[in-house]
Parts: C-alpha cells; sequence; structure tokens
C-alpha cells in the first residue's frame, strides 16, 4: 500500500464546477504539499499545510491531521486548470532533514 | 537565479552511454533534492543534498547513479551505462533549508529517452 494515496485518479468535469480531490496518507509527517504538474512536466508548488486551511485565489486546501487526510478544492473550475493535482507529505528522513513522499496524482480535466 | 534552473531540458541517448543532468537551484537554497517521474508512474525521490553533503541516498536505484554537489550550488546527477528503464523526467527542487517547513520550488525537469 503507498503511503500516499490520491482519489480520484481521474476527473472529467465542466466549466464552473466544484472540484473536490482527496489525499490520504498513513505516516507522520511534518506538512503537506499539493503540486500542480501542466503538460510538459512543470511543476507548480500550490499549498504547504502543516494544519487547517489555506485559500489562494480559488484554490482551497485543507488537512485534517487526526484523519491524516487532506483534500484540495478548487471552485468555479476553468479549462486552464487542466493539469495533473499530485498530494505530497514530507517526511523526516536523517539528522532533522525532510523529503517528499508523493501521491500517484489526480489528472484533472476541465471541458467548456 | 529566480528559479531552479536544470539543462539540459532534453536528453537522447544510447542505451550504454553516461549522462550527466545538471541543477541549478535558487540562490541561498541549501536544501536540494533530485526525483524521477517514469511514464506513467510518480513521482519518487532519489537524493537530498544539504550544502555539498548528501545525508540520505536512499532513492537511488542503483550505483550506475550518482550525485554531487559544489559549493553548495549547482549539482549533478550523473547515470553511467544508461538502461532504458532510466527513461523519466528527472526533476530537481531546492529550499531554503532542510530542517524547517521551507516550501520547494521544482525546476522544469531533464526529459531523458535511453533508445
Amino acid at each position: 500500500k503507498n503511503e500516499v494515496e490520491q482519489s480520484p485518479q481521474n476527473l472529467t468535469a465542466q466549466e464552473g464546477e466544484f472540484i473536490t480531490i482527496n489525499c490520504s496518507y498513513s505516516v507522520g509527517i511534518s506538512a503537506l504539499h499539493w503540486l500542480q504538474q501542466h503538460p510538459g512536466g512543470g511543476i507548480v508548488s500550490l499549498f504547504m499545510l502543516s494544519s487547517g486551511k489555506k485559500k489562494h485565489g480559488r484554490l482551497i486546501a485543507t488537512i485534517n491531521i487526526q484523519e491524516k487526510h487532506s483534500s484540495l478544492h478548487i471552485t468555479a473550475s476553468h479549462p486552464r486548470d487542466s493539469a495533473v493535482y499530485i498530494c505530497a507529505v514530507k517526511r523526516v528522513i536523517i539528522q532533522g532533514a525532510q523529503k517528499l513522499v508523493f501521491g500517484q496524482g489526480t489528472r484533472l480535466t476541465i471541458n467548456p | 537565479g529566480a528559479g531552479v534552473s536544470q539543462s539540459p531540458s532534453n536528453k537522447v541517448t544510447e542505451k550504454g552511454k553516461d549522462v550527466e543532468l545538471r541543477c541549478d537551484p535558487i540562490s541561498g537554497h541549501t536544501a536540494l533534492y533530485w526525483y524521477r517521474q517514469s511514464l506513467g508512474q510518480g513521482l519518487e525521490f532519489l537524493i537530498y543534498f544539504q550544502g555539498n553533503s548528501a545525508p540520505d541516498k536512499s532513492g537511488l536505484p542503483s550505483d550506475r547513479f550518482s550525485a554531487e554537489r559544489t559549493g553548495g550550488s549547482v549539482s549533478t546527477l550523473t547515470i553511467q551505462r544508461t538502461q532504458q528503464e532510466d527513461s523519466a523526467v528527472y526533476l530537481c527542487a531546492s529550499s531554503l533549508g532542510g530542517r524547517t517547513n521551507y516550501g520547494y520550488t521544482f525546476g522544469s525537469g531533464t526529459r531523458l529517452t535511453v533508445v
């Protein structure tokens, strides 16, 4: 079983719909990232969360540490939101340093 | 620099040849990470540098893979005797430090194709 599980793996929606992508993890973490990867491979860090909720424009990310679960929401979705969204958790490796462990990603397609 | 720079952006090599991938992190970022994304697969951790030292090399898939970082800045990932299964996008990321919850900045990656 992967340490980080995302659902759904693929999501297709119509422009304007409210989108939710879920991430569950099974290990202790210091923080959780939501990343966006567009065709061509470039990765952008959207959020880094260690508790509660963060909002940036139409994007909202929440995390529940006790339940080991995070969600990424997109309001008023737009075709330009089409991308792969990746959940990644920060784990301590050694000497206090940390690495990211990634979920498999959710491929989001927003149709006009 | 303004962002994490990786070169080359694309590399096609013949099986058995050696390749060298370069990552130039954001100036002042002491932590540097290499990740790999194989076709249809998720991202996997390869190696982490704090300054010039690599306290965690556990993700390197075989002894054909090595990495170094000099001057606490540029890092090179070397793959010797490349195999077709090495084909992937190799991503570099940097952050201000490895011990604290600093955010990451990713480079655009190097797409390696071994033919």
